[in-house]
């Protein structure tokens, strides 16, 4: 069973407005962080937010923010006002505590391409 | 400046042909890691290091090496590369492997195996 599911291949926004990509996770483990990176077309892996398990207020950081609901292991990422520059690929991804063997993975997602029309 | 470095970032190589990827950190950071991304399949770790002289095998571990002498450094060796293993390989770091550690990552290095 997938850990991290990412039901969005594609997705298009208007310029300046909201949209929300969407990730849900499966696990066991009372302990875990949730993440999500943005990977432009130029390869690089950029760290947006991160989501720990304990944490009880949505995390926040400008424009993003990540929609926690932990009873329905959901996780998805908001960005406000589209830019251009949003458009990438975004992955969400989590860390589990790990006992034995894949200690600290994170685990990712298949990824959701966001497009972002002017 | 805080980063991950990898080199090369472009390679084309044969089969057989041995080649190490380097990867340095200057974030004294404990827990370093590589992962391999693939079309349809995602980013899949290979190995990973708790911290120096501990290594440990990720997903899909088959065809490669991997050494952690020093703190800083993580190459990743493909002892004799085959056409499958043609991929984008990342490098990154964490402060230590638990669960609140954002991971850094290297720019990648795209691998072509022929």
């Amino acid at each position: 069973a997938q850990k991290i599911t990412q039901t969005q291949p594609g997705m298009f926004v208007q310029e300046k407005e909201a949209v929300t990509l969407d990730c849900t996770y499966d696990t066991s483990d009372p302990s875990y962080g949730l993440f999500w990176y943005k990977q432009p077309s130029s390869g690089e892996m950029i760290f947006l937010i991160y989501q720990g398990s304990y944490d009880q207020q949505n995390a926040t950081e400008g424009r993003y923010s990540l929609n926690f609901q932990k009873a329905r292991k959901s996780a998805n990422l908001v960005i406000s006002a589209s830019q251009l520059g949003d458009s990438a690929m975004y992955f969400c991804a989590m860390r589990e505590r790990g006992y034995g063997g894949s200690q600290g993975n994170l685990i990712f997602g298949k990824g959701t391409k966001l497009s972002v029309k002017p | 400046e805080a980063q991950v470095t990898q080199n090369p970032r472009y390679l084309i190589t044969v089969t057989g042909k041995k080649l190490t990827v380097t990867c340095s950190q200057n974030m004294n950071h404990e827990y370093m890691s590589w992962y391999r991304q693939d079309p349809g399949l995602g980013l899949r770790q290979i190995y990973y290091s708790m911290n120096v002289e501990v290594t440990d095998k990720g997903d899909v571990p088959e065809g490669y090496k991997v050494s952690r002498k020093e703190k800083r450094n993580f190459p990743l060796i493909l002892e004799s590369p085959s056409p499958n293993q043609t991929s984008l390989y990342f490098c990154a770091s964490s402060i230590e492997g638990g669960v609140t550690g954002e991971l850094f990552f290297g720019e990648g290095s795209r691998l072509t195996v022929l």
